[in-house]
Parts: structure tokens; sequence; C-alpha cells
């Protein structure tokens, strides 16, 4: 059974700092998606990371893959209060040519103060 | 493009009720899902379907019915409502290609009474 762990599950952090996110994950795969969840809402996608070392980065977020460690990290540069929302990782179990059957992390939910 | 909607967007119920919760996406999709969301708890997979009339079931399927018989809707039925039920629920499409992030809808809020 896939499971996959976020720590930390609360983040709360000063305006203009870094901090990391974590995304383990159980069993083999390389299709990992970063997702955003604002209060109340809907999850909006953030990253797609397909390969061992892919990197990706938008604005001050920047994810990566390890594939061998199965492990995803959110790096966050900078914070700004903007950021302030709940981070999923999710793991997607399908197999060969089939998408969509995700497994997700519990969520982080980050604070960004002042 | 109206991307996945949800109707309806809230609900209450009482225990043994059922109800069928919508989903219709516009982007032609051929993979759609649904997961439920509890606290602390993160999303999970309750039904999946790869294309019209074949589904799937997810991790927490029991008291969750599904069909496909078209490529744009996927509806969940819940067949005897129980408080255990209670939860946000969200429906997802994407496209073939694992480049392709899932879509969600904007989720519907079930309480069960």
């Amino acid at each position: 059974e896939l499971k996959v762990e976020q720590n930390p599950l609360f983040l709360s952090m000063q305006e203009g700092k870094n901090y990391t996110i974590y995304c383990n994950y159980s069993t083999t795969s390389d299709r990992l998606y970063w997702y955003r969840q604002d209060p109340g809402k809907s999850l909006e996608s953030l990253f797609v990371l397909l390969s061992n070392g892919a990197v990706k980065q938008e604005g001050r977020l920047m994810a990566s893959l390890d594939t061998k460690a199965r492990l995803s990290t959110l790096h966050i540069t900078a914070a700004v209060h903007d950021l302030s929302a709940t981070y999923f990782c999710a793991v997607d179990k399908s197999g060969g040519t089939s998408y969509g059957k995700l497994t997700f992390g519990q969520g982080t939910i980050l604070t960004v103060h002042p | 493009n109206a991307g996945v909607t949800q109707t309806p967007k809230f609900q209450v119920l009482k225990t043994g009720q059922s109800m069928t919760l919508q989903c219709a996406q516009d982007m032609n999709h051929e993979y759609m899902s649904w997961y439920r969301q509890d606290p602390g708890m993160g999303l999970r997979l309750i039904h999946y379907s790869v294309g019209a009339g074949i589904t799937d079931q997810g991790e927490v399927p029991n008291g969750y019915n599904v069909s496909r018989s078209t490529t744009e809707d996927f509806p969940l039925r819940l067949l005897s409502a129980a408080p255990s039920q209670t939860s946000v629920y969200f429906c997802a499409s994407s496209s073939m290609g694992s480049n392709q992030p899932q879509h969600f809808g904007d989720g519907t809020r079930l309480s069960i009474l």
C-alpha cells in the first residue's frame, strides 16, 4: 500500500525566511504532484515532477524529486504572506499508461507572519 | 471553458437518505476521480474512471457507487448516507499523459445528521 507522508504538518514562518516542506512516499513512482489549497477553496496545481532529479521553480517556490530516496521537497524562498495556504504532495500510483489515481499526503498548513 | 463543475456546493442529509453528487467536465478528459477530504487526512480516492463505461475502486469505496456513461459526466452516489460520510467531496479530471495535473472542481460540502 502506497503511503505518502509530509512534514512538517504545520509551519509558521516569518516573512522573508526560507523553509522546506518534505514529502516521503513508500513505493516506487516517478510521478509526483504538488498542489496548493486556500481555506474553503479547491486545489490548484503547482508542479508536476516526472523524473529523478526533476527540479521546477515558480516564483518563490521550487520543487524537486529524488525517486531513489522516494523524496520530494518544496522549498520556499523569502516567504510572503500570500504564500499562506495548505500544500499537498500527491503520488500517482496508476502505473504504466494509466494516470490519475493519486495518493495524497496529509498536507502542510503554512502560515506566514509579518 | 468551465473546467470541472460540481453540484451541489452544499448539502445536508439525514442518516439513511441517498443522493447523487454531480460532476461534469468540458475539457474532454479521459480520467476522472472522486476524492473525499477530511481534516488532517489529505484527500482520499473513492472511485476512479479511465473512460466512459470503465470505473475502478479507490482507497475508500464503501458506501459509494459511480458510473460513467459519457466522457463528460461522473456522478457519485451515496446509497444510504451515514454520519461517517460527512466530508468535502472533490471531483477531478485529467487528460492522458503523466505531465498533466488533475483539475479539481470547487467541491461539495456534505453533512450527514
